[in-house]
């Protein structure tokens, strides 16, 4: 019964191309969020929701889109792949408030060609 | 504004011995501060959190940490190393906002030798 799941794990594409990762969480969580981790490790926020309304919003290029059917899901689209997208990008939930912790999925690798 | 520094990118100890990672926060309000590790081609799993209770935290796999406002530090600490335990290490806070923002160091790296 995994918590929060990404798919896919592995996203091997080539420069140009549209890509989406789906994430969904079975904890119940109202918040999720999109941290990207790049080749040092480094981990960062993208975005987040709250009950499907979007509360963060970091300085993000407008290629990547977010979307949030329902609570349970946040899904991540990125157009025009660029060589700097590469990177293990992370889905993560939470319930409300700041001082609860966030549950992370595996993450998916994307790697670009 | 928050932020977080992780002091040492790379800790090698033996097996047995002390574990000490340190971290060091920066907050404009009082912080929720958190540990997480991260195991190879995995994600993140929260070690312990710290959240204006108690100052000294107990986490999972025997790890535990110490608020310390005074030193702004939040450093992590176990007394037996395991072969286990190698892994990368992030200190994370939130803090302040209507967001729940988490901030992240940059992680250090726990090699531990036989």
């Amino acid at each position: 019964d995994t918590a929060v799941s990404q798919t896919p794990k592995y996203l091997v594409t080539q420069m140009g191309n549209d890509k989406s990762i789906k994430c969904e969480q079975n904890l119940g969580h109202d918040t999720m969020y999109w941290y990207k981790q790049d080749s040092k490790k480094f981990l960062k926020i993208m975005f987040s929701y709250n009950n499907k309304e979007l509360i963060i919003n970091e300085t993000v290029p407008n290629r990547f889109s977010p979307k949030s059917p329902d609570k349970a899901h946040l899904n991540l689209h990125i157009n025009s792949l660029e060589l700097g997208d590469s990177a293990v990008y992370f889905c993560a939930s939470s319930q409300g408030t700041r001082e609860q912790p966030q549950h992370f999925g595996d993450g998916t690798r994307l790697s670009i060609l | 504004a928050q932020s977080v520094t992780q002091l040492g990118s790379h800790v090698s100890v033996s097996e047995g011995a002390l574990v000490l990672l340190r971290c060091n926060y920066s907050s404009s309000v009082p912080p929720y501060l958190f540990w997480y590790v991260q195991y190879p081609n995995q994600g993140l799993q929260l070690l312990l959190k710290y959240t204006s209770a108690a100052t000294l935290v107990k986490g999972i796999n025997g790890f535990e940490a110490e608020f310390k406002k005074s030193e702004t530090s939040f450093h992590l600490t176990k007394p037996s190393a395991h072969m286990s335990d190698a892994a990368e290490y992030f200190c994370a806070v939130t803090s302040g906002g209507s967001n729940y923002k988490l901030t992240f160091g940059k992680g250090t790296l726990l090699t531990v030798n036989p």
